[in-house]
């Protein structure tokens, strides 16, 4: 069983259009995250959830919304997509908040914007 | 910011060999995690090492820390091409969240 799935794996867009990836989690995990990981490789965190609750935002633009209907599930909706959203977008889950457990990542997302 | 920078950046070794890459910090951690990336694929977690630790294990790994320093190292023993990766650390940061660095590209050429 995967543990943490994300989809699409793949996203091809068009500057301007909105566009939703999903994640899920079947680990019984409190708290999700989502990274962008540019194209020399910088991975940086986002946003994280813990227990459906947002307590990180970093710096992102508001065109990013992130929603979580269960613990076990973490959305990501972009709105006028950029050329500069092009990235490798990941979800990440942990047991608890807090830096002494580990991040289980998904596969990655790759968003393309022409 | 509070940011691990990975060294070198890229690191080509024989298959058998050893191979070390540094990771440096800028101000005081709680926790340090080790990660690997292989092409394509999410990042998977190798080894945490807390600030009152020195050194830990796990199979081929080997991880150092240096608080005085702010820096920690990793150790894959006898390597294997399976081990071709990107090799990440994470440190932690106020707002207990991880910053990673931009990672060390190893090749492993059998």
């Amino acid at each position: 069983d995967t543990a943490v799935s994300q989809t699409p794996k793949y996203l091809v867009t068009q500057m301007g259009n909105d566009k939703s990836i999903k994640c899920e989690q079947n680990l019984g995990h409190d708290t999700m995250y989502w990274y962008k990981q540019d194209s020399k490789k910088f991975l940086k965190i986002m946003f994280s959830y813990n227990n459906k609750e947002l307590i990180i935002n970093e710096t992102v633009p508001n065109r990013f919304s992130p929603k979580s209907p269960d613990k076990a599930h973490l959305n990501l909706h972009i709105n006028s997509l950029e050329l500069g959203d092009s990235a490798v977008y990941f979800c990440a889950s942990s047991p608890m908040r807090g830096t002494s457990y580990e991040q289980y990542f998904g596969p990655g997302t790759r968003l393309t914007v022409t | 910011s509070q940011q691990g920078e990975e060294d070198p950046q890229a690191l080509s070794i024989q298959e058998g060999e050893n191979a070390t890459m540094n990771c440096s910090y800028k101000t005081s951690i709680n926790n340090l995690q080790w990660y690997r990336q292989n092409s394509g694929r999410g990042l998977v977690h190798l080894i945490l090492i807390r600030s009152n630790e020195r050194e830990k294990h796990s199979g081929r790994l080997r991880v150092t820390l240096d608080t005085s320093k702010k820096s920690s190292s990793l150790l894959i023993t006898a390597s294997r091409a399976a081990d071709t990766a990107s090799y990440f650390c994470a440190t932690d940061a106020p707002g207990n969240q991880f910053y990673f660095g931009t990672g060390t590209s190893l090749t492993v050429i059998p």
